[in-house]
């Protein structure tokens, strides 16, 4: 998985806690994104960072907010969870502004259960 | 409506045949097309990436753009129970790094 970690891995919660997500790399990549994935939706953008300190909303950004204080972490935050919050998150990297940029590489995915 | 449409399948085919997918669009601003593939509770994994139009080869897969009809293509070619998994095609604008739009991917079920 391209050097990228994601944990927990599986977590269940209730609804109005607060939840952190983690996604670390060891690859060095300034770009990080976190993506949820639905059935009947594929992936959707949540946050997504190009450095550190620096990030952005994506397509799903209700709800969520995201913080970038080293170039490996990528914290994912509900600050207060909802049932329509569950889901698989996926966490990706890419490489340096250009014509790749956007060839993402994903990580392993974590699920979350709202109860 | 969505920007990117693909059919969720499942399609199933035997072991040997050849598997054809696709997606339409409707934004004409996408430039970059890419094929992931993802098998059950993993992380998607990228197997093809296009830059504008035309064709690539990469082994048993064949990734196909035409811009003009707003269609993209992956063909896999003998295909094996290994290739079982859900393809979902993205793709992005050139002013848009980063802002993949995915489709909501393809179940592919290969039969021994």
């Amino acid at each position: 998985d391209a050097g990228i970690t994601q944990s927990p891995r599986h977590k269940v919660t209730e609804t109005g806690t607060p939840v952190t997500l983690r996604c670390h790399q060891t690859e060095n990549h300034r770009y990080m994104y976190w993506y949820r994935q639905d059935p009947g939706h594929g992936l959707r953008l949540i946050h997504y960072s190009y450095g550190v300190k620096d990030t952005d909303k994506g397509e799903v950004s209700d709800g969520y907010s995201v913080s970038r204080s080293k170039t490996e972490d990528f914290l994912l935050t509900l600050e207060s969870a909802t049932s329509s919050q569950t889901s698989v998150y996926f966490c990706a990297i890419s490489e340096e502004f250009g014509r790749y940029t956007d060839t993402q590489y994903f990580g392993p995915g974590t699920r979350l259960t709202v109860l | 409506q969505k920007e990117v449409e693909q059919d969720p399948g499942p399609l199933s085919v035997p072991e040997g045949a050849i598997v054809s997918l696709n997606c339409t669009y409707s934004n004409s601003a996408f430039q970059y097309f890419m094929w992931y593939r993802q098998y059950s509770r993993k992380g998607p994994e990228l197997l093809m990436y296009t830059y504008s139009s035309g064709n690539k080869e990469d082994g048993r897969f064949t990734a196909q753009v035409d811009k003009s009809s707003k269609y993209i293509s992956l063909f896999i070619r003998d295909s094996q129970p290994s290739d079982s998994a859900t393809y979902l095609c993205a793709m992005s604008a050139l002013d848009s790094w980063g802002k993949l739009q995915f489709g909501a991917g393809t179940q592919v079920v290969v039969t021994p």
